[in-house]
């Protein structure tokens, strides 16, 4: 399984932009990058995932280096409701049926600062 | 994307007894999922259920404590059995789905389960 690193905590200012970095270095070449976060003990809300381009949705960005060993998730306006932990995970395939299970990893704390 | 139900949504039951924990879903899927969050921690899954075979368990997770059933397409129960308080925990169902939107399936989540055994 390819491991993500992220960041444990980061804040950010209300109304910036809040940029959360992870490292996916042993990521392959079919393997998708996908975004989570969780608002304190609710269901993960899926964000966003890309391959190898750039990708952007109503709720973020999603930028992913050339080398596809990293990752950029962006909130371009960040608000107090985006405080939660944000997972970065790899998906990896575990079946001919081509479905694929999550692997968590620890995420980092994003907090919305007033 | 999939709107996915469960119940309860949190219980207080006592050592040694069991308690099923149901999740709906509002579109067929073939996939589900069954994870653990204990306090504190991240998400960790327990097995994966298709629809018309037994569910497929990860390291340290047995059928015996945790039972599945995937009857149908829409609908899953998860047994967490003879309960310790160490099975004090959020249980979260998933499901794959792809929208017209999405090139890919996509992983949509429950609102979990808070379950706390005294």
């Amino acid at each position: 399984d390819a491991k993500t690193t992220q960041p444990p905590s980061m804040d950010c200012a209300e109304g910036r932009a809040a940029n959360l970095p992870c490292n996916h270095s042993t990521i392959s070449g079919n393997e998708y990058v996908y975004w989570y976060r969780q608002i304190h003990s609710q269901g993960p809300q899926y964000i966003i995932h890309g391959l190898k381009n750039n990708e952007t949705n109503e709720m973020a960005s999603l930028i992913i280096t050339e080398d596809r060993k990293s990752s950029t998730l962006i909130l371009p306006h960040a608000t107090l409701r985006d405080t939660a932990v944000y997972y970065c995970i790899v998906r990896v395939p575990i079946s001919n049926f081509g479905n694929e299970k999550l692997t968590f990893g620890t995420g980092t704390r994003l907090t919305i600062i007033p | 994307s999939a709107v996915i139900s469960q119940k309860p949504s949190r219980d207080i039951c006592q050592r040694g007894t069991s308690l099923t924990i149901q999740c709906q879903v509002d579109s067929q899927v073939t996939m589900m999922f069954w994870y653990r969050q204990q306090p504190g921690q991240s998400l960790t899954l327990i097995a994966t259920a298709n629809q018309g075979s037994e569910a497929t368990y990860e390291s340290g997770f047995v059928i015996d404590k945790f039972p599945i059933s995937r009857p149908n397409l829409t609908f899953s129960t998860l047994t967490v059995s003879n309960m310790s308080p160490e099975d004090s925990s959020i249980y979260l169902c998933s499901v794959d789905y792809r929208g017209r939107a999405l090139r890919t399936d996509t992983q949509y989540f429950g609102p979990g389960t808070r379950l706390t055994v005294l």
